[in-house]
């Protein structure tokens, strides 16, 4: 089964400085149609996830452009350019494109201010 | 108004069966593909089960952990999707979230719902 491992699993940032979570999957994930599905999820506390990037580099509709995603294959990033507090929350990485086992996700980023 | 709710959640004992209920509101739910993911007390998201639509003959999927017991069903009529769980065990414990992300002839659309827990013990 394709794993999907996060780094870090903790991320203190100081407000206004960039942060960046790697998201590296045991497979491949691009899939026989040529996409690749790998999606960005944040959960703030005490709230349920939402996804913020779908597809490795594109945003939800109302996710701020200081988020982005990018990478190919088995390797990708998120990035924040300028952290803010209201991004507080836990990230994780997720795919799509390996059924079975079905969407996995990896095991979550917690993103802190310092 | 947009929303998805869940309902269902309870204490169950081990070897139990529970049904878990999502009403959907304010998309063409028939268009939708519904699934449900669970999270452990302060653990990360797990993925559960995932139904397409009839249009697609309604295929379903599982994760590993839960093949087998668990049954995903939806009822378009009632804009509802169901999480029949049996056999349940200690480890099932967790928040269900009922989400969708794709709507046919839309494309990618995110939707959570607030979440139902199901506690797992004797």
């Amino acid at each position: 089964d394709v794993l999907m491992t996060q780094s870090p699993l903790s991320l203190p940032v100081t407000l206004g400085q960039p942060a960046s979570i790697s998201c590296r999957s045991s497979q491949s994930l691009v899939y026989s149609d040529g996409n690749t599905y790998l999606s960005w999820y944040q959960q703030r506390p005490g709230q349920s996830p939402r996804r913020l990037i779908y597809k490795v580099s594109n945003r939800e509709s109302g996710v701020p452009d200081r988020f982005s995603g990018s990478g190919s294959g088995t390797d990708f990033t998120l990035k924040i350019s300028r952290v803010e507090a209201e991004d507080v929350g836990v990230y994780y990485c997720m795919q799509g494109t390996h059924w079975p086992p079905g969407n996995t996700f990896g095991q979550g980023t917690k993103l802190e201010i310092k | 108004e947009v929303q998805l709710v869940e309902s269902g959640g309870t204490w169950v004992k081990p070897g139990g069966s529970l049904r878990l209920s999502c009403v959907a509101s304010g998309f063409t739910f028939t268009n939708a593909w519904m699934s449900w993911v669970r999270q452990a007390p302060g653990k990360g998201l797990e993925w559960v089960s995932r139904i397409k639509t009839k249009t697609e003959g309604g295929p379903t999927d599982y994760a590993a952990p839960v093949k087998g017991r668990f049954t995903i069903l939806r009822d378009d009529s009632e804009n509802t999707v169901y999480l029949q769980m049996n056999s349940l065990k200690t480890e099932d414990t967790a928040v269900y979230y009922c989400t969708t992300d794709f709507i046919l002839r839309l494309g990618y659309f995110d939707l959570w719902g607030r979440g139902t827990l199901v506690s797992v013990s004797s």
